[in-house]
């Protein structure tokens, strides 16, 4: 399988800062990885396809990056809304796996 | 819009099967391809398994072919049985649609998640 791992596991800033989750795998993935936003009592929502293409309606202060093995996301001035959990996922294999999750707090 | 609902027990007794049903609607179940996916405290998010469109289903391995994946196109439903439960099948379980550009695959939308809980 391949792994993904988050970090950091959790985060604590202001509206208004700069936020980055980063998304490792084990192995080079090329650019197939998505990221999920999952509000408080919701389900994950797609936010980001493909590395760095924003799901349609999702705000451009996020913004995705990497390739190969190295994944970003940054939510550019973090607001209220943005509390939730984010989750990197992989399609390079057909047995998708999840990153554990950054869960994201002001 | 596309909106999937997951219904079932919310209670299965170990070494039952789990039964959840996903209802689909805004699309035809026979377009597109079907995923079911776990979120569990120990866990995180795990991937279950697929159904294409042609019916084939693929699943994780890690699952011991426990997990199987039906469609029922009369109802635009599909169904996922877990059979052999124990405590570490406990998660809140979501239906998705598989969506792909190239070979990327992403899941979008989701259902709003079914809990299930294992225990006597």
């Amino acid at each position: 399988d391949i792994q993904m791992t988050q970090s950091p596991s959790s985060l604590s800033a202001s509206v208004g800062d700069r936020v980055t989750i980063t998304c490792r795998a084990n192995q080079s993935i090329s650019k197939f990885l998505n990221w999920y936003q999952q509000k408080p009592g919701g389900a994950p929502n797609l936010l980001i396809y493909g590395t760095s293409t924003l799901q349609t309606g999702v705000p451009s202060r996020f913004h995705g990056s990497g390739s190969g093995t190295d994944f970003t996301l940054a939510i550019s001035s973090l607001q209220p809304e943005d509390v939730a959990t984010y989750y990197c996922q992989n399609s390079y294999s057909t047995l998708y796996t999840f990153g554990q999750g950054t869960k994201v707090e002001i | 819009q596309v909106q999937l609902q997951e219904s079932g027990p919310g209670l299965v007794k170990p070494s039952e099967t789990l039964s959840l049903t996903c209802t689909v609607s805004g699309a035809s179940i026979s377009t597109y391809d079907w995923s079911w996916i776990r979120l569990s405290p120990g866990k995180g998010l795990q991937w279950i398994g697929h159904m294409f469109s042609n019916g084939l289903t693929n699943y994780n391995p890690s699952l011991k072919s426990r997990a199987i994946i039906s469609v029922d196109t009369s109802k635009n439903q599909f169904s996922l049985k877990l059979s052999s439960v124990t405590a570490a099948d406990t998660a809140v379980y979501y239906c998705a649609r598989d969506m792909s550009s190239g070979w990327n695959n992403w899941f979008d939308p989701w259902g709003q998640g079914a809990l299930v809980t294992v225990s006597s």
